[in-house]
């Protein structure tokens, strides 16, 4: 696609309900990257994806916390048994094979804003 | 952590006016980017500054890089209310695979 797309963009859930958020990134880009956002807070790393390997999964906050990506493509962060504090606008970004970190630059999608009540 | 940190957290000025926000972080860099956010949207890469290099234009944005001092600082001349969002470094994490973040500057430019 034009840009890394993600939802849903919205999300409201109940404590202790499981949620799943879809990022689709840049077509072509093989590098994938989950970050959080607290409200008024800079953007916590979560995982990274080169292909469908994540070698960096160190970001995770706890175990209730899985992502997986297929095909090199689409990814899924799944959070189990979600908490009040997991309330938080979950980006996904994306780079190109020849970008990356060295060369810049990160695309990232809109965020999906996930609510626990 | 090798986390960049952005000061000032907020800025207010007018529009036309310069807006300066300062970045500084802890370990060796490869390089340095600038990103902006509009309220509610992703990020928006602005400008990428290796380590080798101590000043980068881009249109109305300048920006610095000390890294004796471990620091960078955003220009953005003749300010627009546009240019109002809130602006992030970062840098390569321990890691190399990610980029860290800092919380941001929060700039305002009023009409």
């Amino acid at each position: 696609g034009a840009g890394v797309s993600q939802s849903p963009s919205n999300k409201v859930t109940e404590k202790g309900k499981d949620v799943e958020l879809r990022c689709d990134p840049i077509s072509g880009h093989t590098a994938l990257y989950w970050y959080r956002q607290s409200l008024g807070q800079g953007l916590e790393f979560l995982i990274y994806f080169q292909g469908n390997s994540a070698p960096d999964k160190s970001g995770l906050p706890s175990d209730r916390f899985s992502a997986e990506r297929t095909g090199g493509s689409v990814s899924t962060l799944t959070i189990q048994r979600t908490q009040q504090e997991d309330s938080a606008v979950y980006l996904c970004a994306s780079s190109s094979p020849s970008g990356g970190l060295n060369t810049g630059e990160l695309f990232f999608g809109e965020g999906s804003r996930l609510t626990v009540l | 952590s090798q986390q960049g940190e952005e000061d000032p957290q907020a800025l207010s000025i007018q529009e036309g006016e310069n807006a300066t926000m300062n970045c500084s972080y802890k370990t060796s860099i490869n390089n340095l980017q600038w990103y902006r956010q509009n309220s509610g949207r992703g990020l928006v890469h602005l400008i990428l500054i290796r380590s080798n290099e101590r000043e980068k234009h881009s249109g109305r944005l300048r920006v610095t890089l000390d890294t004796s001092k471990k620091s960078s600082s955003l220009l953005i001349t003749a300010s627009r209310a546009a240019d109002t969002a809130s602006y992030f470094c970062a840098t390569v994490s321990n890691s190399g695979y990610a980029l860290n973040f800092g919380k941001g500057t929060s700039l305002l430019v009023t009409p």
